[in-house]
């Protein structure tokens, strides 16, 4: 069975600029979870799509945003980057009471 | 506070030691606890997930959950080099809503 698979994996942008990053859940897993891991900090939630639809967002600007397709799969943007958004950004999914994690994309703001 | 306090190390040892990792949460509301291992660049495994108290062991890994004082932890046995990684624990609610709270982690350092 694939995991959750995430792309690309390095993303270098310049302040200012919009950075796109897409997941795909585990075959069979509707729900998608994308969390930021900035350096020195825990995983903290960003956001939750379930069914093609955003259910919850954590503590972020409206500036991160995202969707899910048809096919499940999710697409994380983030505009007028800021250099404090250098961070891996991990995306998962369950369907049960253990969370599987993709590799994650490591973004770089400079 | 924060919702899950974890020391975030390094914690060295030798090979062969028994390593215990600790995290305390505030919130009596969780029930699912979970351990995930992080190498360097890389996204979290998942090591074991426990649902309410108790203890579950697979292989070298035992975790231990004690509600009544909002203290989980994650002893390795026969430690070994390759277990040399960032260890987060994490918990979640009974619901729909699988959000994980993640604990900051610790840095765990097994030398040969």
């Amino acid at each position: 069975e694939a995991g959750v698979t995430q792309s690309p994996t390095h993303l270098i942008k310049t302040r200012g600029q919009q950075a796109t990053l897409r997941c795909s859940p585990i075959s069979g897993h509707t729900s998608v979870y994308w969390y930021q891991q900035a350096l020195g900090l825990g995983l903290q939630f960003l956001l939750w799509y379930d069914e093609g639809e955003e259910r919850n967002r954590g503590n972020f600007p409206p500036r991160f945003s995202g969707r899910q397709f048809p096919n499940y799969s999710s697409e994380l943007n983030v505009n007028a980057l800021e250099l404090e958004d250098s961070a891996l950004y991990l995306c998962a999914s369950s369907l049960g009471p253990g969370t599987g994690f993709g590799q994650g994309t490591r973004l770089t703001v400079v | 506070q924060k919702e899950v306090e974890q020391d975030p190390g390094p914690l060295s040892v030798p090979e062969g030691a028994i390593v215990s990792l600790n995290c305390t949460y505030s919130n009596s509301a969780f029930q699912y606890f979970m351990w995930y291992r992080q190498y360097s660049r890389k996204g979290p495994e998942l090591l074991m997930y426990t649902y309410s108290s108790g203890n579950k062991e697979d292989g070298r890994f035992t975790a231990q959950v004690d509600k009544s004082s909002k203290y989980i932890s994650l002893f390795i046995r026969d430690s070994q080099p390759s277990d040399s990684a960032t260890y987060l624990c994490a918990m979640r609610w009974n619901t729909g809503f699988q959000k994980l709270v993640f604990g900051t982690g610790t840095r765990l350092l097994v030398s040969p």
